[in-house]
């Protein structure tokens, strides 16, 4: 297996676009994990999806933020407006129940 | 709110100098622990799961123990290739995600 994918792996925005980050889980994995990480708050869930429903978006910080899994095999996580603050590396994870997370390489967005 | 407090924040050692990183927790019950490892431009690589007090787990130079407060990751005679930020994080029971702590940066000097 390819393990999880993220596209694309850099991204420089101006502030006021829209970013698209996306995300191939693992195959058969049943739960997905979008993370933002910074340097000064670490590793923070933004949300969680179970068989391609949204479980807990509670860490989302804000309405510009917005994500999908229309089916098993992708996710988005979309940012309108962004934001310079919104400059970090976001981290997709799948997960087959109660089992380890496996994280993908990350999307560096900066958005100047 | 379930916390975790990983110290030290950096750690530099030459190689061969064995040590250990500390993750103190609180979680209403705990489901597991993990550790991970993270190289610099990359996701974390999961090491490990504790699931009880008293648990210990080996890796080639690693082994991760767990008591009800805290879990240790001792590294034995560390070497270059062990050089990255170390993450742990806990489940409480129930639920799937993880907290993670801030990480501890460790450096082996050659």
């Amino acid at each position: 297996d390819a393990g999880v994918i993220q596209s694309p792996r850099h991204e420089v925005t101006e502030m006021g676009q829209e970013v698209t980050l996306r995300c191939k889980p693992i195959s058969g994995h049943d739960y997905l994990f979008w993370y933002r990480q910074t340097m000064m708050r670490g590793l923070e869930l933004l949300i969680y999806f179970n068989n391609n429903v949204p479980i807990d978006d509670s860490g989302m910080p804000e309405d510009r933020f917005s994500a999908k899994m229309p089916n098993a095999s992708f996710s988005t996580l979309k940012i309108q407006p962004s934001e310079p603050r919104d400059s970090a590396v976001y981290f997709c994870a799948s997960v087959k129940q109660y089992n380890e997370q496996f994280f993908g390489p990350g999307t560096r967005l900066t958005v100047l | 709110e379930d916390q975790v407090t990983q110290s030290p924040e950096a750690l530099r050692l030459q190689e061969g100098e064995s040590s250990s990183l500390n993750c103190s927790y609180t979680v209403s019950g705990l489901r597991g622990l993990f550790w991970y490892r993270q190289d610099p431009g990359k996701g974390p690589e999961f090491l490990f799961t504790l699931y009880s007090a008293g648990e210990e787990k080996e890796k080639e130079r690693l082994k991760a123990t767990l008591t009800k407060k805290e879990s240790f990751l001792h590294i034995t005679a560390p070497k270059p290739e062990d050089s990255a930020t170390y993450l742990c994080a806990v489940q409480a029971p129930g639920a799937q995600k993880l907290v993670f702590g801030q990480g501890t940066r460790l450096t082996i000097n050659p």
